[in-house]
């Protein structure tokens, strides 16, 4: 079976740091572009980070851009999301989701269960 | 960039047809592939069409997506409705640097 399974989640004061892994079982990882999706609660989906197949190319969502940092390991088929400088504002659900191919243009087809992060004092 | 725009929420009884509408602000609706996501109360969203018109294994073909460039928007639309089918519906794209952009969610009742 196909599948991701984020982990990583937890409660932290602000300015503090996680790290957030997507393991991906049961399909050819190196091949698919991967992201970060996060909701926040009771509110829609935000676009956080990508990464491509190969690890080559990085995006950015302006929000997260300099705090957060996105990396895979082929190896062992885990996709990180490093967050640092947490805000109360980067409290939501964190998402990891695969793409239909190895860019992030294509469709995104797969979404993991979801990793929740809780930023408060 | 730009922005896509969905109805707040859709209404239909069970075993009839309702499309829900994805319109995006600028730049053409052709350019990227679009994107939609189910997000059932309390679940991590599922893809329903990925790439404006294609299923993932497991969605049934009761669920069907569609680009229209005259009104600049996507549709999702769903017939033969079904209790289960109540969830809230994310549309997503993409702009020129490859950002994701997602619009606000429809959220579908089935009364």
């Amino acid at each position: 079976e196909v599948q991701l399974l984020e982990s990583g989640g937890g409660f932290v004061q602000p300015g503090g740091s996680l790290r957030l892994s997507c393991a991906a079982s049961g399909l050819t990882f190196s091949m698919y572009a991967m992201t970060w999706v996060r909701q926040a609660p009771g509110k829609g989906l935000e676009w956080v980070s990508s990464i491509t197949f190969s690890g080559g190319d990085t995006y950015y969502a302006d929000s997260v851009k300099g705090r957060f940092t996105i990396s895979r390991d082929s190896f062992t088929k885990t996709v990180y999301l490093q967050l640092n400088n947490l805000r109360a504002e980067d409290t939501a659900a964190y998402y990891c989701v695969k793409h239909n191919g190895r860019l992030i243009y294509v469709g995104v087809d797969l979404w993991g269960q979801g990793t929740l992060v809780t930023v408060s004092s | 960039n730009f922005m896509l725009t969905q109805p707040h929420s859709v209404s239909e009884s069970p075993g009839k047809t309702a499309s829900i509408s994805c319109t995006r602000s600028s730049g053409s609706i052709a350019s990227n592939y679009v994107q939609w996501f189910q997000q059932r109360p309390g679940s991590a969203p599922t893809t329903v069409i990925y790439e404006n018109y294609q299923r993932p294994s497991g969605v049934p073909d009761r669920f069907s997506g569609s680009i229209d460039s005259s009104s600049n928007s996507a549709s999702l639309t769903i017939s033969g409705l079904r209790p289960e089918d109540e969830a809230d519906y994310y549309c997503q794209s993409y702009d020129s640097t490859d950002h994701l952009v997602f619009g606000g969610g429809t959220r579908l009742t089935v009364l």
